[in-house]
């Protein structure tokens, strides 16, 4: 199974700040990862995928790099509603794999 | 716009098999771009893939090797729906069961409210 591992686990952050995430996948999975936002009591959300592109609806503010084995969320300039959990997921083999989260909080 | 209702108990005792139903409204379980997925999350295993079923001129199904030989996934065209059962659960199995759909894009773009199911005696 490919691990996903991201850090930092959690971060505080104020509104205005921009805040990047990061998520390394244990083998080479080209550009095939997501990331999703959770917040409390709630589904995933999905954000970005394949690495770099914005799921219709999502602010530009959300933005996502990388290839390879390394890969980036950036959050230009945080907003209020922001503050939750993410997750990068994999999509190159199975079983589809999440990383253990990112906590973003205030 | 798509919709994925689930239903089902949300408590199991433990052995028996746990069964939960994932209802489409905005498109089709026999959709040829689409692939239907279980996922859960416990606090010690995080976001788990459970497996997926889809249709390509014929019905397919992927599953985690975690869960391999307990568990099936069954779409039921007759009622644009899908479902989970996973047999002899124990309280590991105790966890938040979504299911979500896969579109064109390769990722989990709709997801279902999700159901607490606890395996308790």
């Amino acid at each position: 199974d490919i691990q996903m591992t991201q850090s930092p686990s959690s971060v505080s952050a104020s509104v205005g700040d921009r805040v990047t995430i990061t998520c390394r996948a244990s083998q080479g999975i080209n550009s095939w990862l997501a990331w999703y936002q959770q917040k409390p009591g709630k589904a995933p959300k999905l954000l970005i995928y394949a690495a770099s592109s914005l799921q219709s609806g999502v602010p530009s503010r959300f933005s996502g790099s990388g290839s390879g084995t390394d890969f980036t969320l950036t959050i230009s300039s945080l907003q209020p509603e922001d503050f939750a959990t993410y997750y990068c997921q994999q999509a190159n083999s199975f079983p589809r794999t999440f990383g253990q989260g990112t906590k973003l909080d205030i | 716009q798509v919709q994925l209702q689930q239903s089902g108990p949300g408590l199991v005792k433990p052995s028996q098999t746990l069964s939960l139903t994932c209802a489409i409204s905005g498109d089709s379980v026999s959709s040829n771009s689409a692939a239907w997925n279980w996922i859960r999350q416990s606090p010690s295993r995080g976001l788990e893939w459970l497996g997926r079923t889809y249709y390509r001129s014929k019905w397919f199904n992927d599953y985690a090797v975690s869960v391999k030989s307990r568990i099936t996934i069954n779409p039921d065209t007759s009622k644009n729906q899908f479902s989970l059962q996973l047999n002899s659960v124990t309280p590991e199995d105790t966890a938040v069961y979504y299911c979500a759909r896969v579109g064109q894009n390769g990722f989990a773009d709709y997801w279902g409210q999700g159901t607490l199911l606890t395996v308790s005696s």
